[in-house]
């Protein structure tokens, strides 16, 4: 599995755009990249996944840059409910891979 | 109504004791997944299941076992609890034609 680097930690004003960087020069051709959030202490929640192509969903958007080394997850308008730790995790396609391997990710914190 | 419900939410027990959490979904998945959470740490995965006749050991399964009584149902058992079992541990589901894992909301288990 390819590994990631996030930041530790990050801070972002309610109602601003919350860009969480992820490094994954190690990735393979067939992994797509997955980003999950936790909310403290509650399950961990799917937010959106990408292979190549810019992705964007009713959570957030997904920027993958075109080597595919690092990624930008874009939430455009931070509420306070949007702090969580945001995990990206690089991931092979198809059902049979079914591996999350979670590292530290990062800790988002929504001011007021 | 939640679809991956875990239960109990919170248990203390002491060590050498046989403890089982449980998990049931209504999302109609055929994979299961148990996951546990140390403080600060992303989630390792414990045992995963594909179908009710398959049971396959994640990274971490020593000192585990589990059961999948039914489709919608996969337990986990500390047949003897041990202290550096404290954890939050949590439950998953998926669709082999999807990605995506959904998450209960956790039991916290501390051992005595």
């Amino acid at each position: 599995d390819a590994k990631t680097t996030q930041p530790t930690s990050m801070d972002c004003a309610e109602g601003r755009a919350a860009n969480l960087p992820c490094n994954h020069s190690t990735i393979s051709g067939n992994e797509y990249v997955y980003w999950y959030r936790q909310i403290h202490s509650q399950g961990p929640q799917y937010i959106i996944h990408g292979l190549k192509n810019n992705e964007t969903n009713e959570m957030a958007s997904l920027i993958i840059t075109e080597d595919r080394k690092s990624s930008t997850l874009i939430l455009p308008h931070a509420t306070l409910r949007d702090t969580a730790v945001y995990y990206c995790i690089p991931r092979g396609g198809g059902g049979s891979n079914y591996k999350l391997t979670f590292g530290k990710g990062t800790l988002l914190t929504v001011n007021p | 109504d939640a679809d991956v419900t875990q239960t109990p939410r919170n248990r203390i027990t002491k060590t050498g004791k046989r403890i089982m959490l449980e998990c049931s979904q209504t999302k109609g998945h055929d994979r299961m997944y148990w996951y546990r959470q140390d403080p600060g740490l992303g989630l390792r995965l414990i045992y995963y299941s594909f179908d009710v006749k398959d049971i396959n050991k994640g990274e971490i399964s020593d000192g585990y076992s589990v059961s999948r009584q039914a489709q919608a149902k996969f337990s986990l058992s500390l047949e003897s609890a041990i202290p550096n079992q404290t954890a939050l541990y949590f439950c998953a589901t998926s669709d082999p034609g999807r990605n995506e894992q959904f998450f209960g909301p956790g039991t916290r288990l501390t051992v005595l």
